[in-house]
């Protein structure tokens, strides 16, 4: 069975620092790979996803996460946050077959300090 | 404007008391979902409809009940709720039941059981 986890409750970064939140997934075959945001009140915004191809994928608001299949990890990233970047952070792993459903992570809260 | 709309936001309710939460979807998509979100927990998915059929049901108790009376809009009916289910329930949609897609998620609702 599929399975996501995401190692880090929650994490404290300075503003202008780097970041880097891990993903861990289980799962036999190549996964489809998501990361999502949560801004607080809200619903759940794509960042990112990852299918095939290029293992380092670029997705918005200047966040990049890179598939390491040796690893079965997909850890998001970001050169340099900003306070906006404050939110919760969810890892979500899925297959391309009909009659499933992604599979989201605990989530990881990203606190930004001044 | 994420694409799905969750009405109400907010919603305070007893336990004998009958409400229903709605999601309406104007994206085209072909499939819809309804996740419970909880302090401290994973989103725990509870419905699945595809072309407004039901597909899935993962084990949620009867007190909650969906309807989905075309593609672009779905209920969740709530009758004699319990404390605990007390939690942010999000709507999400995508194109088909294929994970390839990733889901738009609505802002979801907050439900409060008194």
């Amino acid at each position: 069975a599929q399975s996501v986890t995401q190692p880090d409750i929650h994490i404290t970064v300075s503003e202008g620092a780097s970041l880097e939140l891990r993903c861990n997934y289980s799962y036999g075959a190549t996964p489809y790979l998501f990361w999502y945001v949560q801004s607080p009140g809200q619903g759940l915004q794509l960042l990112l996803k990852y299918f095939s191809g290029d293992t380092l994928v670029q997705g918005i608001k200047g966040f990049e996460a890179e598939f390491k299949r040796s690893q079965s990890s997909f850890n998001l990233r970001k050169p340099s946050v900003h306070w906006s970047d404050a939110a919760e952070y969810f890892c979500a792993v899925g297959e391309d077959q009909a009659g499933t459903a992604l599979i989201f992570g605990k989530g990881t809260t990203l606190s930004v300090s001044s | 404007e994420t694409g799905v709309t969750q009405t109400p936001r907010h919603l305070v309710m007893g336990m004998t008391n009958k409400k229903s939460l709605k999601c309406e979807q104007h994206l085209g998509h072909n499939a819809m979902y309804w996740y419970k979100q909880s302090a401290k927990k994973p989103l725990e998915l509870m419905f699945v409809y595809s072309l407004e059929e039901r597909v899935e049901n993962n084990s949620v108790p009867s007190r909650f009940s969906p309807e989905c009376p075309n593609s672009s809009h779905l209920f969740l009916h709530l009758h004699t709720l319990q404390p605990e289910d007390s939690a942010l329930y999000l709507c999400a949609s995508s194109q088909e039941r294929r994970q390839i897609y990733g889901y738009t998620f609505g802002s979801g609702t907050r439900l409060t059981v008194v």
